[in-house]
């Protein structure tokens, strides 16, 4: 299995919601990653967790809080969003944690209203 | 801090022409990476350098990575309609970051 794969697909919240976006991978990969993508744009690196603990976080507002269950999960909650923070999260992962082939996910594309 | 920018920001070629995309560094990588992103999809993995002067092949890409390790191209040989996508380098300087992107478009 190559594949990582996100829930849900698509999400629309308020600002004053609460929700989960999930990431899955049974590639036995240590490293998994949570990117931000604007339109026409790169993805950004939010937040890299190496063998289930956080080991790099971009200087990502409070907002976002990521959690890694286990090595094979990779969740991202969201609260009090702003319109700004509308995008594509990608979820990613790898080997190891040395930012080596990533494989994405299909993303989640999130419209806060 | 660090950037990494790509040129053309935007290539239109008849099908058949060659393309590239350079990306430029404002820092030492330690390894340049290259992904394809499809309109709607998500970044693919094509292939990671490492070595100063580095030059690796796929069928009709050929991938660089200058002697400085700041720099890196992607040329793409007698493109196809298969090639449209946006094409995006990746380096770990001090921090992993991905490069402006170069979106290509194939017009048959």
């Amino acid at each position: 299995d190559t594949e990582v794969t996100q829930t849900p697909k698509h999400l629309v919240m308020g600002m004053t919601n609460k929700k989960s976006l999930k990431c899955e991978q049974h590639m036995g990969h240590r490293a998994m990653y949570w990117y931000k993508q604007k339109a026409k744009k790169p993805p950004e690196l939010m937040f890299v967790y190496s063998y289930e603990k956080l080991s790099i976080n971009e200087s990502v507002p409070s907002r976002f809080s990521p959690e890694c269950p286990n090595s094979s999960l990779l969740n991202l909650h969201l609260h009090a969003l702003q319109p700004e923070d509308s995008a594509l999260y990608l979820c990613a992962s790898s080997q190891d944690h040395q930012y080596n082939e990533q494989f994405f996910g299909p993303g989640t594309r999130l419209t806060v209203l | 801090g660090q950037q990494v920018m790509q040129i053309p920001q935007y290539q239109h070629v008849q099908e058949g022409e060659d393309f590239t995309t350079y990306c430029n560094s404002s820092t030492t990588l330690s390894n340049i990476q290259w992904y394809k992103q499809r309109p709607g999809g998500h970044p693919v993995f094509l292939i990671q350098l490492v070595k100063s002067g580095e030059v690796k092949k796929q069928k009709r890409l050929t991938f660089q990575f200058g002697e400085a390790k700041k720099n890196s191209s992607l040329h793409i040989t007698a493109t196809q309609t298969t090639d449209v996508g946006t094409y995006f380098c990746a380096g770990l300087g001090n921090q992993f970051y991905f490069g402006t992107g170069t979106s290509l478009t194939v017009i048959p």
